[in-house]
């Protein structure tokens, strides 16, 4: 699987835009970018996922550079609710391969 | 709306006992999955089934045995439980949706094993 770099930490006021990074130079052109988030003490839930193009759905919004070797997750307005560490992850689309976690980066907001 | 069940929630285990982690999906999902989570660390995978009557190893597999027992049911054992085993454990189920498999998680069981 190709691997994703993400910072390990990162910190947002409450309210406002979070822009989370990853990148992923070894992108393969039939990788998916999928986004997890862990909150405290639960399982993943699941965020967002896109191919090429952005997308966008009630929790987030996904931002693909057009070489498709990074992204980013945007949050639109962060609550103390989206304080969780927020998975990056790659998916080859052939076949049920299962997802892999990296370590993620842990958002914290402040009120 | 209940999604992914794991029972139990929490276990303490001497080593040596042996347990088997109950997971239940009512999504009408194919695969499901295993995973566990060192502190500080992201989710490894231990089994997986594609589809129910199959299974294959994840990543860490060792010590533990997996049994698809229908399509809601995926369970994982421990026969003879070790300390490096302590862990929280965590059941998902997935199903393809736009474009590929979007997953959902259980709550997790609190494991360990002294």
């Amino acid at each position: 699987d190709a691997k994703t770099t993400q910072p390990n930490s990162m910190e947002s006021n409450e309210e406002e835009p979070v822009h989370l990074p990853c990148n992923h130079s070894t992108i393969s052109g039939t990788d998916y970018i999928h986004w997890y988030r862990q909150l405290p003490s639960q399982g993943p839930e699941y965020v967002i996922h896109g191919l090429t193009s952005n997308v966008n759905n009630r929790m987030a919004s996904l931002a693909i550079a057009e070489d498709r070797k990074s992204s980013t997750l945007i949050l639109h307005r962060a609550t103390l609710r989206d304080a969780a560490v927020y998975y990056c992850i790659l998916r080859a689309l052939s076949g049920n391969t299962p997802l892999v976690f990296g370590k993620g980066t842990r958002l914290s907001v402040i009120a | 709306n209940a999604g992914v069940t794991q029972t139990p929630k929490f276990q303490v285990l001497k080593t040596g006992q042996s347990m088997t982690l109950q997971c239940a999906q009512d999504m009408n999902h194919n695969s499901m999955y295993w995973y566990r989570q060192d502190p500080g660390m992201g989710l490894r995978l231990i089994y997986y089934s594609a589809s129910e009557g199959t299974t294959d190893k994840g990543e860490v597999p060792n010590g533990y045995n997996v049994s698809r027992l229908n399509k809601r049911e995926f369970s994982l054992r421990l026969e003879s439980a070790a300390p490096s085993q302590t862990s929280v454990y965590f059941c998902a189920s997935s199903e393809y949706r736009e474009g590929d498999y979007g997953y959902t998680f259980g709550s997790g069981t609190r494991l360990t094993v002294v």
